[in-house]
């Protein structure tokens, strides 16, 4: 059985850092794709980042690009997201996502079946 | 950036009812497109992908259809469980933008 485990979330200060992570079981963690999803209060579903299996590739969306960094350890089978400069609008809850496919297999990396639970990440002061 | 559009934002119905909700998109994505519907509190679940294909274990009552820019999704007949939100999402591009979602609602 998939699961992810998302942790890390928090209340921080305008300016802050805060790391989350994800860990994965139930499946070849280093064969697909992972990313990050978010969900600020009320509101619908952004995509944020996401790497591939290997981790060598990445992306993000411009709204976090130069403020977030992700990575993954597949001997740990956990993913992360380091954010710095936090502002208030990254308040949300983040979504750990198993890609369908890894980016080497083309856009099936970003088609999303399995989500962990999320973690609520506050950005205020 | 491609962008999606759903309608309507919410949708009354009342169980048994036909529901169709419609999204689409800024340019042809041709197929990438999946569906998802999330309940409060809850992470969202896949319903479909590849704008037809029904994900394992979703019920038969749900399908897809359409290609390029536009899109829907239909509960054949409306059951107690299926009240929640749904989104659309698509995945042409090395990112994955979804819709605003509609909200389904009793009636």
């Amino acid at each position: 059985e998939v699961q992810l485990l998302e942790s890390g979330g928090g209340l921080v200060q305008p300016g802050g850092s805060l790391r989350l992570s994800c860990a994965a079981s139930g499946f070849t963690f280093s064969s697909y794709a992972m990313s990050w999803v978010r969900q600020a209060p009320g509101k619908g579903l952004e995509w944020v980042s996401a790497i591939s299996g290997s981790g060598g590739s990445t992306y993000y969306a411009d709204s976090v690009k130069g403020r977030f960094t992700i990575s993954r350890d597949n001997s740990k089978n956990t993913l992360y997201l380091q954010m710095n400069s936090l502002r208030a609008e990254d308040t949300a809850v983040y979504y750990c996502a198993k890609g369908f496919a890894d980016i080497l297999t083309g856009y099936y990396a970003f088609l999303f079946d399995y989500w962990g639970q999320g973690t609520l990440v506050t950005v205020s002061s | 950036d491609i962008q999606m559009t759903q309608s309507p934002s919410t949708l009354s119905a009342s169980v048994g009812d036909r529901v169709t909700i419609t999204c689409r998109a800024s340019q042809s994505i041709s197929s990438w497109l999946a569906w998802y519907q999330q309940k409060p509190g809850k992470a969202p679940k896949l319903l479909i992908y590849k704008a037809s294909s029904l994900e394992s274990g979703v019920p038969s009552r749900f399908s897809g259809s359409g290609s390029g820019t536009e899109f829907t999704l239909t509960i054949s007949s409306l059951q107690p469980d299926d009240f929640a939100t749904y989104y659309c999402q698509q995945y042409n591009s090395y990112y994955g933008t979804f819709g605003q979602g509609t909200k389904v609602e009793i009636k």
